[in-house]
């Protein structure tokens, strides 16, 4: 596709419950990042992957988040039993590499998840 | 690690007048430096960055920043604001494998 294509755009769950958001990177990029932002906030760095390998998971907040990319292109990040604060913005970004002069990041809209 | 600061949550200014977003940020390797634009409800959008070479980098929309190695500054600005310059902006540095973010300004245009 032309750019980072994430689904849903809007989601709603009720607390405890599990949900699974997609991204879909531009064709080829090797780096994928997933951040959360919430409401008035920056993006916090959840986890990186390059290709199918997840190099960084330092900033997934609770083992209740876990995410995958196993054919090094589509990501998946899930959230198990869902809290009233993970209610958020989640945004994927992909780029063709980190480092070097291609290292720009491309963003998708984002899937905005509200717990009740 | 890096990470990234920047001054001011919400800039006001009026329409015509200068702008100026302040960031700065900190790394144990030479940053490469963004500054991304997020209108309301949308993803977020390179607006420029600083990777090396010229220190004064120009990006769309009129902005431009200067990477300042000795004040570890990153600030955004533009000459003239218009009212469709209203939205999030968000300063970034990145090291290999790894961006992070600043918390965000968010600048008002009044006409």
């Amino acid at each position: 596709g032309a750019g980072v294509s994430q689904s849903p755009r809007y989601k709603v769950a009720k607390r405890g419950q599990d949900v699974a958001l997609r991204c879909d990177p531009i064709s080829g990029h090797v780096s994928l990042f997933w951040y959360q932002q919430a409401l008035g906030q920056g993006p916090e760095f959840l986890t990186y992957f390059q290709n199918e390998a997840q190099l960084d998971k330092s900033g997934l907040p609770s083992d209740r988040f876990f995410a995958e990319r196993p054919e090094g292109s589509v990501s998946t990040l899930k959230i198990q039993r869902t809290q009233q604060e993970d209610s958020a913005v989640y945004l994927c970004a992909s780029s063709l590499a980190i480092g070097g002069d291609r290292e720009e990041a491309f963003f998708g809209q984002g899937t905005r998840l509200t717990v009740v | 690690a890096q990470s990234v600061t920047q001054l001011g949550s919400h800039v006001s200014v009026s329409e015509g007048a200068l702008v100026l977003l302040r960031c700065n940020y900190s790394s144990s390797v030479p940053p490469y430096l963004f500054w991304y634009v997020q209108y309301p409800n949308q993803g977020l959008q390179l607006l420029l960055k600083y990777t090396t070479g010229a220190t004064l980098v120009k990006g769309i929309n009129g902005f431009e920043a200067e990477f300042k190695k000795s004040e570890t500054s990153f600030h955004l600005t533009k000459p003239s604001a218009h009212m469709s310059d209203a939205a999030e902006y968000f300063c970034a540095v990145t090291e290999p494998n790894d961006m992070r973010f600043g918390a965000g300004t968010r600048l008002t245009v009044k006409p």
